[in-house]
């Protein structure tokens, strides 16, 4: 049973461009959520989806972030006109209800912006 | 807003001894859970063990427990007998048990970094 799936692993972006974070949650699971990881800090959550719905964005930066969960197809952290504190490791963690379910984790996607 | 506060930026061990690290946590609410994640030079998050507030029983998990102490809010992790593969970084994490606020949110201490001496 293959575990939360995220992509890529590592992305280089130049200032100004945008960045496209993958996640598919694990076979089953219809919640997922988002963390990021700035250097030397703990993981923060950023934002909670089920499919086709936000449920809680209020970890997400006002500007340049958003985040989907399509129907079809994995969870999608979108990030537009990357800066160079955007650089981080963002996380993505599934699980088979809200509240109490244990999230499960991806990976994570280590962004570094030039 | 609920806050978790890991007080050790580093620890080490030797090898077969034990480790206790801390955590602390704040909150106003009386129904909550609390984890220990370990994250290994990977990356990937793994959890480690898990307590619910409402159990006076201490969970532990094989080389793994925990010593939960609701009223002083603490929540530390013991690891016996450690072994290499231990050597990571651990964080502990709260997530509100209550039914209408945001009982999947976790939220993470700093992080405590284990290194283990052979």
């Amino acid at each position: 049973n293959a575990g939360v799936m995220q992509n890529p692993r590592h992305l280089v972006r130049r200032r100004g461009q945008e960045a496209r974070l993958r996640c598919s949650p694990m076979k089953g699971h219809s919640h997922v959520y988002w963390y990021r990881q700035l250097p030397e800090e703990g993981l923060k959550f950023m934002v909670y989806l089920q499919k086709e719905n936000i449920i809680d964005e209020s970890g997400m930066p006002k500007e340049r972030f958003s985040a989907e969960f399509p129907k079809e197809g994995p969870s999608i952290l979108r990030i537009q006109q990357v800066v160079r504190g955007d650089s981080a490791a963002y996380f993505c963690a599934s699980s088979q209800g809200m509240g109490l379910s244990e999230q499960y984790f991806g990976p994570g996607t280590r962004l570094t912006v030039t | 807003a609920q806050t978790v506060t890991q007080s050790q930026p580093e620890m080490s061990v030797q090898e077969a001894e034990t480790v206790t690290l801390s955590c602390t946590y704040d909150t106003s609410e009386s129904d909550y859970y609390l984890f220990w994640y370990k994250q290994p030079p990977s990356r990937q998050m793994i959890l480690v063990i898990r307590q619910e507030a409402y159990k006076q029983q201490n969970a532990t998990e094989n080389r793994f427990s925990v010593n939960f102490q609701k009223a002083a809010k603490s929540f530390s992790l013991k690891i016996s007998d450690s072994q290499l593969g231990d050597a990571a970084m651990y964080f502990c994490a709260y997530e509100s048990g209550s039914s209408g606020g945001s009982n999947y949110k976790l939220t993470f201490g700093k992080g405590t970094l284990l290194t283990v001496n052979p």
